[in-house]
């Protein structure tokens, strides 16, 4: 069966434009996660979806990121007025249910220029 | 301190020889310890997990878990130059469903 599929894999933009990185989890996990990676470090959490719903967003670093899951499958993570900070490999993962084992995608590199 | 503390490395073991990665973890309500490994430019594949005290074997991978200790360790027997990699040990820590990450320990399997 297919794993977890991001679209696209690499993404380069300029500092203020707006970007959207999609998810499609592997079919049936209802349990979506989003993760960002900088180079050299751990991915670091976040947003967390159960179903449609973001039962945990406690790791978006500001109100210029946004995610939605609209039927419990595809998720979108929204970026508004891009930052070079913003530069980083987003990953996401999917879990059957919550709390179970995690499979993450390829991730989107994003790079603000 | 870090939630989830790893030894960045490089870790250098001959081929052939036991590779041996650690991580500590500061919640105590920690239930859930996984192992990822990750090529450069790749991303996170799961190795694997563990849920109990003790030790877990898997074909040439034995996790570790010690939750008095706050510790969890990966073993990796018959080192082989594709075990080349990064090394995430993840943490789910208390009712949270978002693993916590360490930044990783690179592995160089040496010829």
């Amino acid at each position: 069966g297919a794993g977890v599929s991001q679209t696209p894999s690499n993404k380069v933009t300029e500092k203020g434009k707006y970007v959207e990185l999609r998810c499609d989890p592997i079919s049936g996990h209802t349990a979506l996660y989003w993760y960002r990676q900088s180079l050299g470090q751990g991915p670091e959490f976040l947003i967390y979806f159960q179903g449609t719903g973001a039962a945990d967003d406690s790791g978006l670093p500001n109100d210029r990121f946004f995610a939605v899951r609209p039927e419990g499958s595809v998720s979108t993570l929204k970026i508004q007025r891009t930052e070079r900070g913003d530069s980083a490999v987003y990953l996401c993962a999917s879990s059957l249910i919550p709390e179970d084992t995690q499979y993450f995608g390829p991730g989107t590199r994003l790079t603000v220029l | 301190q870090k939630e989830v503390e790893q030894n960045s490395g490089p870790l250098s073991v001959p081929e052939g020889a036991i590779a041996s990665l650690n991580c500590t973890y500061s919640d105590r309500g920690s239930q859930s310890f996984f192992w990822y490994r990750q090529y450069s430019g790749k991303s996170p594949e799961l190795i694997m997990f563990i849920y109990s005290n003790g030790d877990k074997e898997d074909g040439r991978f034995t996790a570790q878990l010690n939750k008095a200790s706050q510790y969890v360790s990966l073993l990796i027997r018959d080192s082989q130059p594709s075990d080349s990699a990064t090394y995430l040990c993840a943490v789910h820590t208390g009712t949270a469903s978002k693993l916590t990450f360490g930044t990783g320990t690179r592995l160089q399997v040496t010829l």
